[in-house]
């Protein structure tokens, strides 16, 4: 499977800290993405980061992405309520928009 | 731009009937793709369009599932005859491949195969 996986599967945290998701691929990628979506809502697109990048800012989100380990890490700083959502990594081995998704990581922001 | 609009959101049918479910991606975008989601495997991709062309079916699960994309704003996922293990929340997303990487999803529509 192409599938990757996420770490950790939940993770709960108070309104103003800040929130690590990590993702774990298998096959070479020409990019990796991330999804959020919230309950019973389908998936919104967040963030790009290439294959040939190491880190990527865009507002209050932060992503690496270290190819040798065939790993990503998304940062969501100075948390809110209503970042309160699964958020899903998802691969592009070929660049033809094929997105194979991670397990998620579902979030909680208690404010 | 209304975003890709999918029918029904929800649907609930008895083993052994055929399910249709719609997809409109949004206008312009050439690029197609149905996803199932179910707690047991996540997020599996099943099938996807470019220009109307079914490219790569391979996560269709059984000949029981079809997809059509007869144009460019419509595309159909029927499974006949549908089964209890079928029951998810199937995505239809698009793109525009080429000029853009990432997917926009529908709402999504809720299966319950009773």
């Amino acid at each position: 499977s192409q599938q990757g996986e996420e770490d950790p599967q939940a993770l709960s945290i108070q309104e103003g800290e800040n929130a690590t998701m990590n993702c774990s691929y298998k096959t070479s990628i020409n990019n990796l993405q991330w999804y959020r979506q919230n309950s019973g809502r389908g998936l919104v697109h967040l963030i790009l980061i290439r294959s040939n990048e190491r880190e990527k800012h865009s507002g209050r989100l932060r992503v690496t992405l270290d190819t040798s380990k065939k790993s990503s890490s998304l940062l969501i700083t100075a948390s809110r309520a209503a970042d309160t959502a699964s958020y899903f990594c998802a691969t592009d081995p070929t660049g033809a928009n094929n997105l194979f998704f991670g397990t998620g990581t579902r979030l909680t922001v208690i404010p | 731009d209304a975003g890709v609009i999918q029918s029904p959101r929800h649907e609930v049918t008895e083993m052994g009937q055929e399910v249709t479910l719609r997809c409109k991606p949004i206008s312009g975008h050439n690029s197609l793709f149905w996803y199932r989601q179910t707690m047991m495997r996540g997020l599996e991709l099943l099938i996807y369009f470019n220009n109307n062309v079914p490219i790569d079916d391979s996560g269709m699960p059984e000949d029981r599932f079809s997809a059509k994309m007869p144009n460019a704003s419509f595309s159909t996922l029927k499974i006949q005859p549908s089964e209890p293990r079928d029951s998810a929340v199937y995505f239809c997303a698009s793109s525009s491949w080429g000029a853009e990487e990432k997917l926009f999803f529908g709402s999504g529509t809720q299966l319950s195969v009773l």
